[in-house]
């Protein structure tokens, strides 16, 4: 099983500042199978980058994904007051599919 | 547009079983997975399985081999996730996800809305 290790767990930042999430996996995750996913509180979690860096259908450009073999990150250029949120990537390139721990960030 | 709606939050007792179910609509339901990811309040999310609408064929997460089965019916593009042997550690919110069936596609695009299940002696 991939084990996603998501750093920070916690980021603290101010409207308008850039983000920088990152998810390191235990091994090599095939073909770039990794994903990120955008959640707040007390709804379903909503996809955002999928290949480690195409954004989903209608995700803003803001966000962008990187990354391959173990090192990927999730980029957000300047922070809009709705992007505070948990945020967690994921591997579906092998089973069974894992998740990080996710990282929240949250408003300075 | 995609749409998976989920059935109400549940309260169940300890060794009992709960079935989820995950309607579809939008979309060719037997065109691609569907998923069972589970959260615990306040935690992060947990695969649970997955199931071949089109087939019928499972695969689930080592954790709940034999306490789940995941099936589908396609005359109503509804899925169901049951979980047996209930513990107070069942207790948190059930989602279901759909994915594309194959490689590459693997991701979840479109979510329900969660069921939470409520394990209580």
């Amino acid at each position: 099983e991939i084990v996603l290790t998501q750093s920070p767990g916690t980021l603290s930042l101010s409207p308008g500042e850039r983000a920088t999430l990152s998810c390191r996996a235990s091994q090599s995750v095939s073909s770039s199978y990794l994903a990120w996913y955008q959640q707040k509180p007390g709804q379903a979690p909503r996809l955002l980058i999928y290949g480690a860096s195409s954004r989903a259908t209608g995700i803003p450009d803001r966000f962008s994904g990187s990354g391959s073999g173990t090192d990927f990150s999730l980029t957000i250029s300047r922070l809009e007051p709705e992007d505070f949120a948990v945020y967690y990537c994921q591997q579906y390139g092998s089973s069974p599919w894992t998740f990080g721990q996710g990282t929240k960030v949250e408003i300075k | 547009q995609v749409q998976l709606v989920q059935s109400g939050a549940e309260v169940k007792k300890p060794g009992a079983s709960v079935k989820v179910s995950c309607k579809a609509s939008g979309y060719t339901f037997t065109g691609y997975y569907l998923h069972w990811v589970r959260q615990a309040p306040g935690q992060g999310l947990e695969w649970m399985g997955r199931i071949n609408p089109n087939s019928g064929g499972t695969n689930y997460a080592q954790n709940f081999q034999g306490r789940v089965t995941m099936t589908s019916d396609t005359s109503i593009s509804t899925a169901y996730m049951e979980l047996s042997r209930l513990r107070s550690d069942d207790t948190v919110v059930y989602y279901c996800a759909r994915s594309g069936t194959t490689r590459g596609t693997y991701y979840f695009d479109s979510w329900g809305q969660g069921t939470l299940v409520t394990v209580s002696s």
